[in-house]
């Protein structure tokens, strides 16, 4: 079962930052944050992923709360491309086959002319 | 880098056919690949965990005997929709973990296949 919760929908100006929270209160303290984004009929697309520190790269920022109770994914200046669902995971560890995904609703975010 | 490939991109076939599905790797090496579905306006499901050289490891729900999967080498992994059925019509997704990344092990995702069953 996906352990986040986000927004179903957001709508962002283009040229503004677009900012899109996640919570995930129940995180464990080695579980990792990754935030991918699926434009549609495509494969999900990495952007990025955090375990306690901020992170950035050429696509977007990553905050996450101290508590790691929560993140917010930052696109500093969406174009009408950034137009997708976004969604943000925790990884879930298994002792035998590592690492899963479980995907969450995600959220659906428009970029606006 | 990191990308991965999914064959065929689309796929109709009949009820009561078999159809499979490929799963590659192309600039890197994965032990583990996984498997998921996704409905229309659905976020994805993990379906299995695909590792090379053992058996794969499903979610709940999924039939094992009805969704083959075989990982015959570090870069390729397959599904098997078997005796498929309309209800399996759906975009079936791979994505791969590269070796070697422990404890960060991103996944990359293929472009996925549209599976329509007639």
């Amino acid at each position: 079962d996906a352990k986040t919760t986000q927004p179903p929908s957001m709508d962002c100006a283009e040229g503004r930052a677009a900012n899109l929270p996640c919570n995930h209160s129940t995180i464990s303290g080695n579980e990792y944050v990754y935030w991918y984004r699926q434009i549609h009929s495509q494969g999900p697309q990495y952007i990025i992923h955090g375990l306690k520190n901020n992170e950035t790269n050429e696509m977007a920022s990553l905050i996450i709360t101290e508590d790691r109770k929560s993140s917010t994914l930052i696109l500093p200046h969406a174009t009408l491309r950034d137009t997708a669902v976004y969604y943000c995971i925790v990884r879930v560890q298994f002792p035998n086959t590592g690492n899963q995904f479980y995907f969450g609703t995600g959220t659906s975010l428009t970029v606006i002319p | 880098g990191a990308v991965v490939s999914q064959h065929p991109s689309w796929v109709i076939c009949k009820s009561g056919t078999s159809v499979k599905i490929e799963c590659r790797s192309l600039d890197f090496q994965a032990t583990t690949m996984f498997w998921y579905r996704q409905f229309p306006k659905q976020s994805l499901m993990l379906m299995a965990t695909s590792n090379e050289g053992s058996k794969a490891t499903y979610e709940q729900g999924v039939e094992k005997d009805k969704f083959l999967i075989n990982h015959a080498s570090l870069t390729l992994s397959t599904l098997t929709v078997t005796s498929a059925h309309p209800e399996d019509s759906s975009f079936y997704i791979c994505s791969a973990r590269p070796d070697g990344q422990l404890p960060q092990e991103t996944q990359y995702f293929g472009p996925g296949t549209r599976l329509l069953v007639l």
